[in-house]
Formats: structure tokens, sequence, C-alpha cells
């Protein structure tokens, strides 16, 4: 059964950049039919998706984040990451990680999520 | 690009039922699949419903789902509500490499 899980530094000066990890156990990223996913909830919010990757490399983001987002792969560590540049306060969030199925984009399973919080 | 809209909150009482609405801004609800999902405080969301009516295995079949093109809207609704429910549910959708949340409706059992 996979599991995921996300690891990375839990505060980010403002205009830094926020750096995650997702490692994926009990499956491979390699394995295709799926995306991987990262998601955010700012606090007491709901959630805002803010893209997937292919093992591949094939990206797709939300447009109102496009411009500061990068995630990537990496096959022989079984994980991804997100990137995200030029931080404000209104970036600090619960960021969780998922799986996403390509046929249906269903969310399942998901990371236990890791807090951010961006501030001087 | 569309909104997935949700009422801000429900409640009941136990034993009863409840029905959570997600209505689609534009485009046809039937175009793509809704899921559902449950977070409970401190937790992740999970999965109650996919594929717009499946569930997986371990949700208990108290949880059901359904679309109406006439509303178009999806819904989930929980029969025998039990206080372990409440929760916050979120319905998801998508469009052509573009994943939309409903805002999640928080459901109260009292």
């Amino acid at each position: 059964q996979v599991q995921l899980q996300e690891s990375g530094p839990g505060l980010v000066k403002p205009s830094q950049t926020l750096s995650l990890t997702c490692t994926v156990f009990g499956g491979s990223i390699y394995s295709g039919g799926n995306y991987w996913s990262w998601i955010r909830q700012h606090p007491a919010k709901g959630l805002e998706w803010i893209g997937y990757i292919y093992y591949s490399g094939s990206t797709f983001y939300n447009p109102s984040l496009k411009s500061r987002v990068t995630i990537s792969v990496d096959t022989s560590k079984n994980h991804f990451s997100l990137k995200l540049s030029s931080v404000t306060a209104a970036d600090t969030a619960v960021y969780y990680c998922a799986k996403v199925s390509l046929v249906d984009n269903w969310f399942d399973p998901w990371g236990q999520g890791t807090l951010v919080t961006v501030s001087s | 690009n569309f909104m997935l809209t949700q009422p801000h909150s429900v409640s009941e009482s136990p034993g009863k039922t409840v029905t959570i609405s997600c209505t689609r801004g534009s485009g046809s609800i039937a175009s793509n699949y809704v899921q559902w999902y449950q977070q409970r405080p401190g937790s992740s969301p999970t999965t109650v419903i996919y594929d717009d009516n499946q569930r997986p295995s371990g949700v208990p079949d108290r949880f059901s789902g359904s679309i109406d093109s006439s509303s178009n809207s999806a819904s989930l609704t929980i029969s025998g509500l039990k206080t372990e429910d409440e929760a916050d549910y979120y319905c998801q959708s998508y469009d052509t490499n573009a994943v939309f949340f409903g805002g999640g409706t928080k459901l109260t059992v009292l």
C-alpha cells in the first residue's frame, strides 16, 4: 500500500524559496498511471491544488501559482519535490502531497501534511 | 476553469440523514468525475467517494454519492449519522490539466 511523507523546513523567511520533498513508500513513482501532486491548506481554510507531475517530468500547475512554482521528480530516490519562490506570509499553510490517478484525477492517498510558516 | 460551490456548514442529529451539495459553476457536472474527501481536525483528507458514486474499501455504505445534471451538482449523502462523521467534507473535480476543490462543508452532528 502506497504511503507518502512530506519533509522540509517548517519555517521560511519572506522572499525566500520554500522547498519540500515527498517520499513515496510501498510503490514506485516510475510505475506510471499516476500523477504526483502538491496541495496546500491555509490555516482554517480549504484545499488549494498547487500542481502535479508525471514520472516523465511533465508538469501541470495551478495558474494562480504557476509563475512561482516548480515541481520536479527524482525517480532514483522515489520522491518528488516542490519549490515555491518569493514566498510571503500568504504562503503559510499545511502542504500535502498525494498520488493522483491519471484516469479520474482521484487524490489518494495523501501524506500527513507539513506546516510551513513564512516569517522573519 | 470552473468553481465548485458547497454550503459552508450543515448540521444534523445522530441517526438522521444529511446531504451535502457541490455545484459546478460552468461546464457539465457529468463531464468529469467528482470525488469527496473527509477531513477530521488535525488529519489529512481521506476519500469517502470517488468517481461520482464509488466507495473505497473500508468506507461504510452509509456514505453515498450522486450527480444531478439538472442542477449541475454532485451530492454526498450520509445516512445513520454518527458523531464520528463530524468533519469537513470537500468535493473535487477536474478539467484538462487542472484540478478544482470545493470550499468545504463543516458537518456538525449534534
